[in-house]
């Protein structure tokens, strides 16, 4: 069954310490694995697509990387703005290729 | 205004109710989605248009009933609806065949008593 599975489920840090969130997917075939930040009571805002193994995009203090099982998003000594929850999804390559399988998401926190 | 704009903000309804749901985008999109997303759960795909044709209906029930009247708007009709139907309801819209790179209103919050 495909899946898509984040962790942590919730991250507290100080400003200024960098850390990763994880997002670990079984698919039968990727087409595209997305990632997205969405604020308190707003709608996700499309962060990246990474396509195949060895891909990385950056956007500012955000780092997204891919491996043939799991992506990271990397935040480089992240500010206070960078608090909101972060959704990955994954696109499958066979089948109903319109329909994204969506993580349940994580929530970051970062104290000045 | 740019893109895409959801009305209400926020709704409370009675199950006997009807109400309707309003997205209208202004990115020159083709693609316009419908999702809930409740706590505790993944966002749910519930309906897909391109180029103002239905091409999804994920086994949506039918006391939601969308109507999309060209392509840069969407609604949702609701009526006799259940509790559980609260939810946030987002509107989203992409190109065509780019289905994971999409543009999210800010979503209608809705509250079935």
């Amino acid at each position: 069954e495909d899946q898509v599975t984040q962790s942590p489920e919730a991250l507290r840090l100080q400003e200024g310490e960098s850390s990763s969130l994880n997002c670990s997917y079984t698919v039968s075939g990727l087409r595209g694995l997305f990632w997205y930040r969405q604020d308190p009571g707003k709608g996700p805002e499309f962060l990246f697509t990474l396509y195949s193994a060895g891909e990385e995009k950056e956007k500012e203090r955000l780092k997204a990387t891919l491996t043939k099982k799991e992506s990271f998003l990397h935040i480089t000594a992240p500010k206070p703005e960078d608090s909101a929850t972060y959704l990955c999804a994954v696109q499958a390559d066979a089948g109903n290729n319109r329909k994204l399988i969506w993580g349940l998401g994580t929530s970051l926190a970062v104290n000045p | 205004e740019t893109g895409v704009t959801q009305t209400p903000r926020h709704l409370v309804m009675g199950m006997t109710n009807k109400k309707s749901l309003k997205c209208e985008q202004h990115l020159g999109h083709n693609a316009m989605y419908w999702y809930k997303q409740s706590a505790k759960k993944p966002l749910e795909l519930m309906f897909v248009y391109n180029f103002k044709e239905q091409t999804e209906n994920n086994s949506v029930p039918s006391r939601f009933s969308p109507e999309c009247p060209n392509s840069s708007h969407l609604f949702l009709h609701l009526h006799t609806l259940q509790p559980e139907d609260s939810a946030l309801y987002l509107c989203a819209s992409s190109q065509p065949g780019y289905v994971g790179e999409l543009f999210f209103g800010e979503g209608s919050r809705l509250t079935v008593l």
